[in-house]
């Protein structure tokens, strides 16, 4: 069974600060998607960021990157220049194409943005 | 023109009682999910349909049934709801090819159970 784990419950930065938020992954299936999400106190799910198994690159979306390392199994999200709106949940999610596609979250970190 | 529908978006009701959640979607995706979101805000898979086929179910008490008539459409039916029943139930959509498709999801389904 894949697993996801975000070990930072609770993460404080600065505005205008970079932040990373940490994700590793388990896994035995050689084809899997790598995702980020973004939930704000209103509820609604956003996604920020997708990075594939076989990328050779780390993705990027504006302000977000994904450290992606392989062979460590880590996915970690990097927001820079931190915003007062960034405060909200973020989770971590893996896709697995070989395993019906399924798609499982990690426990997620709430990151608070201080003024 | 919203992407993932739920309905209703608020549920409160009695233990014992039946309700059903509804979800929509409008993208063209074959591939449908139910995840349940905790107190704790942990994110639970439920269940997925691909093109109307059950696909993924984990271990969900089967006073929990989904339906899916249609690839665009996935129904969650509780009977007999319980306490613990309460949470934010959130349907999802997403093509299956590849691993690169990310999930849409609606915008959640409130349930609490008095």
């Amino acid at each position: 069974a894949q697993k996801i784990t975000q070990t930072q419950p609770g993460m404080f930065v600065q505005e205008k600060e970079a932040v990373t938020l940490d994700c590793t992954y388990d896994t035995s299936d050689p084809s899997y998607g790598l995702f980020w999400y973004k939930q704000p106190s209103s509820g609604e799910m956003i996604f920020l960021i997708y990075q594939g198994s076989y990328d050779q690159q780390n993705a990027t979306e504006g302000r977000y990157s994904l450290n992606f390392q392989k062979a460590r199994k880590s996915a970690n999200l990097v927001i820079s220049a931190s915003q007062l709106g960034d405060s909200a949940m973020y989770f971590c999610a893996m896709r697995e194409v070989y395993n019906n596609n399924d798609m499982r979250f990690g426990a997620g970190t709430r990151l608070t943005v201080k003024p | 023109d919203t992407a993932v529908s739920q309905t209703p978006k608020y549920l409160v009701t009695q233990m014992g009682n039946d309700k059903s959640i509804k979800c929509e979607q409008n993208l063209g995706h074959d591939t449908m999910y139910w995840y349940k979101q905790d107190s704790k805000k942990f994110l639970k898979i439920m269940f997925s349909y691909n093109n109307k086929e059950l696909i993924i179910n984990e271990t969900v008490p089967n006073r929990f049934s989904p339906k899916s008539p249609d690839k665009a459409h996935l129904n969650l039916h509780i009977n007999s709801l319980e306490l613990g029943d309460s949470a934010v139930y959130f349907c999802a959509s997403s093509f299956s090819d590849g691993n690169t498709g990310e999930l849409f999801f609606g915008e959640g389904s409130r349930l609490t159970v008095l």
